[in-house]
């Protein structure tokens, strides 16, 4: 069965501070991983990961892929409250599978 | 362009009533899903169409059917609810498969007394 763990549950920072979120996984026949932010209602999408080593980065987010290790890490820097969300990790598998792991709550005080 | 549009964004149903869940998009994807969100538990899928005229059972597919009435709309229909099926709905779309980037709608909040 695939499986998806996503670490911290949750966690609390200060604006300014920088986060690491993980996501590792366990599927057969990996095809993407995939961030999202859930803010109040519905995912937005962040990132999407096929190849390992590579950096995506957009403004203060950033992602990387290691599929030997079978993880993935989202990075935020200078963090600011607008961070304040559930980080939603997803891993696709061949046969249109997609699993997504419960997600990390971040709180970012002012 | 709205996007992914969901309705009802709310609704109460006793034990035993049945309803729809309607989902359209308006983005001319191949693919739409059916998940719903409950505390703690991340998102699971229910139903998925990978294209117009198909769909497939996802992770939690019991007490639920679908219908893809075409390439724009998605319903998700509860044929005799139960108190287990209290859950945020979400509707999702995609250009082709789900390992793609998926478009979600702003979420149906079902209870069910």
């Amino acid at each position: 069965e695939d499986k998806v763990v996503q670490s911290p549950l949750s966690l609390v920072v200060h604006e300014g501070d920088t986060v690491t979120l993980n996501c590792s996984y366990e599927v057969t026949n990996f095809r993407s991983l995939l961030w999202y932010k859930q803010e109040k209602k519905a995912p937005t999408f962040l990132f999407m990961l096929t190849s390992s080593g590579i950096e995506k980065k957009s403004g203060r987010l950033s992602s990387i892929l290691d599929k030997k290790e079978l993880f993935s890490i989202l990075n935020i820097t200078a963090t600011q409250t607008g961070d304040s969300a559930v980080y939603l990790c997803a891993v696709g598998a061949a046969g249109n599978k997609l699993t997504f792991g419960g997600g990390t709550r971040v709180l970012v005080k002012p | 362009n709205a996007g992914v549009t969901q309705t009802p964004k709310f609704q109460v149903l006793k034990t035993g009533q049945s309803m729809t869940l309607q989902c359209a998009q308006d983005m001319n994807h191949n693919s739409m899903y059916w998940y719903r969100q409950d505390p703690g538990m991340g998102l699971r899928l229910i139903y998925y169409s990978a294209s117009e005229g198909t769909t497939d059972k996802g992770e939690v597919p019991n007490g639920y059917n679908v219908s893809r009435l075409n390439k724009r709309e998605f319903s998700l229909r509860l044929e005799s609810a139960a108190p287990s099926q209290t859950s945020v709905y979400f509707c999702a779309s995609s250009r082709d498969g789900p390992q793609e980037t998926q478009y979600f709608g702003p979420g149906t909040r079902l209870l069910v007394l």
